[in-house]
């Protein structure tokens, strides 16, 4: 079945520096979401990318779809430490309708 | 976006016994999932409800473990039965609009489950 493969699995910054997490899917992508969760909470949709070569901003957030679409990006420029949680990807193709999440990348920002 | 109204949010429950958990929409949605995520991980899709129709189950999911009930297009239960620590974790109930721009899939809050 569909993979989607998420790095790093976890990452320290201190407050200020930029942060990408990577998702790299091993069929291609109809589309690819972005969800945030919050320790302790429930994952929150962010964003979704459907063209190949998309990029799309929300403000200190860029996401990006590869040229390929087997292959996404969540970069944050300058983190806070509002932007604490864990990110999650989640592919959606291989004839499934139904997304499939990828690990996620844990962010702790050091004040 | 829907509003998921999920509970019990939290629960310490006895092997063997049984739990369910119940998801309210506030507005009317086709599907329902539900999705398991322990501590750490990732969401894992156990089922998917449709109003009128039984439960879609993914592989390594079962309803006899897993029954699920959708009466009408607001409301789902999933019962975990004759629990063992195994199933500790945190179970969530989702819903997916359609309509553009996309706007994801929506959790409920979570149910974390403790089986001692």
């Amino acid at each position: 079945g569909q993979q989607v493969m998420q790095i790093p699995q976890y990452q320290h910054v201190q407050e200020g520096e930029d942060f990408t997490t990577y998702c790299n899917s091993s069929t291609t992508l109809s589309n690819i979401q972005w969800y945030k969760q919050r320790p302790g909470g429930h994952p929150v949709f962010l964003i979704q990318l459907v063209k190949s070569g998309e990029v799309k901003k929300q403000k200190r957030l860029t996401f990006q779809f590869g040229e390929a679409k087997k292959n996404s990006s969540l970069h944050i420029t300058a983190t806070q430490t509002t932007d604490v949680g864990t990110y999650f990807c989640a592919g959606t193709g291989g004839g499934s309708y139904i997304p499939t999440f990828g690990r996620g990348t844990s962010l702790i920002v050091h004040p | 976006s829907a509003v998921i109204s999920q509970k019990p949010s939290r629960d310490i429950c006895q092997r063997g016994t049984s739990l369910t958990i119940q998801c309210q929409v506030d507005s009317q949605v086709t599907m329902m999932f539900w999705y398991r995520q322990q501590p750490g991980q990732s969401l894992t899709l156990i089922a998917t409800a449709n109003q009128g129709s039984e439960a879609t189950y993914e592989s390594g999911f079962v309803i006899d473990k897993f029954p699920i009930s959708r009466p009408n297009l607001t409301f789902s239960t999933l019962t975990v039965s004759n629990m063992s620590p195994e199933d500790s974790s945190i179970y969530l109930c989702s819903v997916v609009e359609t309509g553009f721009p996309s706007r994801g899939y929506t959790f409920g809050s979570g149910t974390r489950l403790t089986v001692v």
